[in-house]
């Protein structure tokens, strides 16, 4: 086990309806990355927080947005849901002050229908 | 050109077998690489790290980088049913901190 939690562990939501997704880091570490993962493909990234700032964006329109708190855990906010939208949702935990690896939750598995 | 590219399609080795993993990237400035075991329905576990040329052994894993060739590789000495995954390569786009993860290589190790 990483220490990275998530939740929730599945949802399902309407096309055009908002979700926020959770993440606690794992401890010692201060950045916290966030991706997206289609069905058969491999993690895309959509943004990273370091000490409560964006740090970083990947090719992800501004509906998806996203937040760092002082204890470094995180939310990932999804704006205006598209079915396009559905995917494993992933945050990983890491130290940007120190080594890079970075590790993963268990992910969030979200349906839009 | 894709960031990085794992060949498609997946590799069949019997148990006790060598399986061979192959990724390549196209940043030349990238300096660290990863690969990730995900099994099915799960997350990417991290399994191994490298940063310099040469080859990096933990356990029945070794992952080889030539930054030359712009090329990473992992192995799997002594494969068992449970090596069955998807395996990602990972690279930390130089001047960046994000990781660009290949499409992945599905592993079935067959007893």
């Amino acid at each position: 086990e990483t220490g990275v939690t998530q939740s929730p562990t599945h949802l399902i939501k309407t096309r055009g309806q908002q979700v926020t997704l959770r993440c606690s880091s794992q401890s010692g570490h201060n950045t916290v990355s966030w991706y997206q993962q289609a069905l058969g493909q491999g993690p895309q990234f959509i943004f990273q927080y370091y000490r409560e700032e964006e740090n970083g964006r990947g090719n992800f329109p501004p509906r998806f947005s996203g937040l760092q708190f002082p204890n470094y855990s995180s939310e990932l906010n999804v704006n205006a849901l598209e079915l396009d939208d559905s995917a494993l949702y992933l945050c990983a935990s890491s130290n940007r002050d120190g080594l890079y690896e970075q590790y993963f939750g268990p992910g969030t598995r979200l349906t839009v229908t | 050109q894709k960031e990085v590219e794992q060949n498609s399609g997946p590799l069949s080795v019997p148990e006790g077998a060598i399986a061979s993993l192959n990724c390549t990237y196209s940043d030349r400035g990238s300096q660290s690489f990863f690969w990730y075991r995900q099994y099915s329905g799960k997350s990417p576990e991290l399994i191994m790290f490298i940063y310099s040329n040469g080859d990096k052994e933990d356990g029945r894993f070794t992952a080889q980088l030539n930054k030359a060739s712009q090329y990473v590789s992992l192995l799997i000495r002594d494969s068992q049913p449970s090596d069955s995954a998807t395996y990602l390569c990972a690279v930390r786009v130089y001047g960046n901190n994000r990781l660009a993860f290949g499409k992945g290589n599905q592993v079935v190790v067959i007893p």
